[in-house]
């Protein structure tokens, strides 16, 4: 089974803070995605990974930025917390395979407060 | 632009009875949709897919899902609920416009299955 873990399932930073929140998934997956959970509005992008030192913004990229270094370990920094991006956070990983594009295996979430 | 809808926010089911939750979309070319299941305090699982072939797609603990071209519409059913089957649903589509790798995701549907 994939898995994909993540750092921590719950956070609690101060305002102005940088946040970083890590993402390792074990079965040699290209892409890796960061969403945000809020109620009523569903999973919005962050940003996303299609391969190493790759990425590209989603929808929602403003105050965030994102390393891959390692084609396992997706990382997302919030650069200076504030409260609106209090929120859950969720990793997804997905194989590109020959149909060129597949189901996305997700993590447990963070849940971040910004206080 | 290519969306997901998911017209029901809640959607209340007596066990054992059949449960629907329905999603439409809208896309340029071929859809390609899927469901996901969040049950509490977890991340999210992948149900079921449609690529091509048979409208009808079958997955995961007994979810199925028709795909409808005519009515723009991916609802996902089950003959017989279970109150296991609480749970938030998220419908979602491909984005062709992004070389296949981003997801567009539906607000999602809280289903309560009622004992």
């Amino acid at each position: 089974d994939v898995k994909v873990t993540q750092s921590s399932r719950y956070l609690v930073k101060r305002t102005g803070e940088k946040v970083f929140l890590e993402c390792v998934q074990d079965m040699d997956h290209e892409n890796m995605f960061w969403y945000r959970q809020d109620p009523g509005l569903g999973l919005r992008l962050i940003y996303f990974s299609y391969d190493v030192k790759m990425k590209e913004k989603g929808d929602i990229p403003e105050g965030y930025s994102v390393s891959r270094e390692k084609k396992e370990r997706f990382s997302l920094i919030l650069e200076s917390a504030s409260t609106n991006q209090t929120s859950m956070y969720l990793c997804a990983s997905s194989l590109t395979g020959t149909s060129g594009y597949n189901e996305q295996f997700f993590g447990p979430g963070t849940r971040l407060t910004v206080l | 632009a290519q969306s997901v809808a998911q017209p029901e926010d809640q959607v209340n089911v007596a066990e054992g009875n059949p449960l629907t939750v329905k999603c439409t979309y809208s896309v340029s070319g071929n859809p390609y949709l899927f469901w996901y299941v969040q049950y509490p305090n977890r991340g999210l699982q992948f149900l079921l897919k449609y690529i091509t072939g048979d409208n009808l797609v079958k997955g995961s603990y007994g979810f199925e899902a028709e795909f409808n071209k005519s009515q723009t519409s991916f609802h996902l059913k089950k003959p017989s609920a279970l109150v296991s089957d609480s749970a938030l649903y998220f419908c979602a589509v491909r984005d062709t416009g992004t070389g296949g790798f981003k997801t567009i995701f539906g607000a999602g549907t809280r289903l309560f299955v009622k004992a």
